[in-house]
């Protein structure tokens, strides 16, 4: 049963340019929340899909934008790249059915704007 | 809003001492409350998790942690620790849509990094 899997694994972009992430969520799971871990932090919340549709938002500006899939497999777009955007991107999953409090994470994507 | 309190931001201990890592948290309304693991260039994986129920909580690897709510405390305990638990540890909390939360956004602390010596 495979986890929760993102792409890339590390990504270097300069600063104004667009980055996308992607994620699988876990079999059998709908749900996709998005997290950014700084440097030394602990993860932030950036926004969660399901059915297609942003339900949930963080303390985050719109350069930060998302996409849900049919198949429930999300993107994370960032524009305008800024250097404090670098950090771990952290994809977690969930099941919009039983077990929707517990959050599964990928391995993230390590991104580094110069 | 919620948040959590990490309250060492690092915790050195020898192989096979016992262990806390100790979290406090902040909330008008129950929370679920839960202990993720990072090993180094990787995501989190869930230790624990407390919904309800037993206030003392059994995860992977031999952690436990109990929950308090007159202390709104939540700490995470082993009695003999690996050189394999070498790792940042996190807590976090997030609020049931039914207690005034949605979505069940999780909201973490900023982490203890536990170092195990030989």
């Amino acid at each position: 049963d495979a986890g929760v899997t993102q792409s890339p694994t590390h990504l270097i972009k300069t600063r104004g340019q667009q980055v996308t992430l992607r994620c699988s969520p876990k079999s059998g799971h709908d749900t996709v929340s998005w997290y950014q871990q700084a440097l030394g932090q602990g993860p932030q919340f950036i926004f969660q899909y399901y059915e297609e549709e942003e339900r949930q938002r963080g303390n985050f500006p719109d350069r930060f934008s998302g996409h849900q899939f049919p198949n429930y497999s999300s993107e994370l777009n960032v524009n305008a790249l800024l250097l404090g955007d670098s950090a771990l991107y952290l994809c977690a999953s969930s099941s919009g059915l039983a077990g929707q409090e517990t959050q599964y994470f990928g391995p993230g994507t390590r991104l580094l704007v110069l | 809003a919620q948040s959590v309190t990490q309250l060492d931001s690092q915790v050195p201990v020898f192989e096979e001492a016992p262990v806390e890592l100790r979290c406090n948290y902040s909330s008008s309304v129950s929370v679920y409350l839960f202990w993720y693991v990072q090993y180094p260039n990787q995501g989190l994986q869930l230790l624990l998790k407390y919904l309800s129920g037993s206030t003392l909580v059994k995860g992977i690897n031999g952690f436990e942690a109990e929950f308090n709510k007159s202390q709104t405390s939540f700490h995470l305990r082993k009695p003999s620790v690996h050189i394999s638990d070498t790792a940042e540890y996190f807590c976090a909390v997030s609020v049931p849509p039914g207690r005034g939360g949605s979505n069940y956004k999780l909201t973490f602390g900023k982490g203890t990094l536990l170092t195990v010596n030989p």
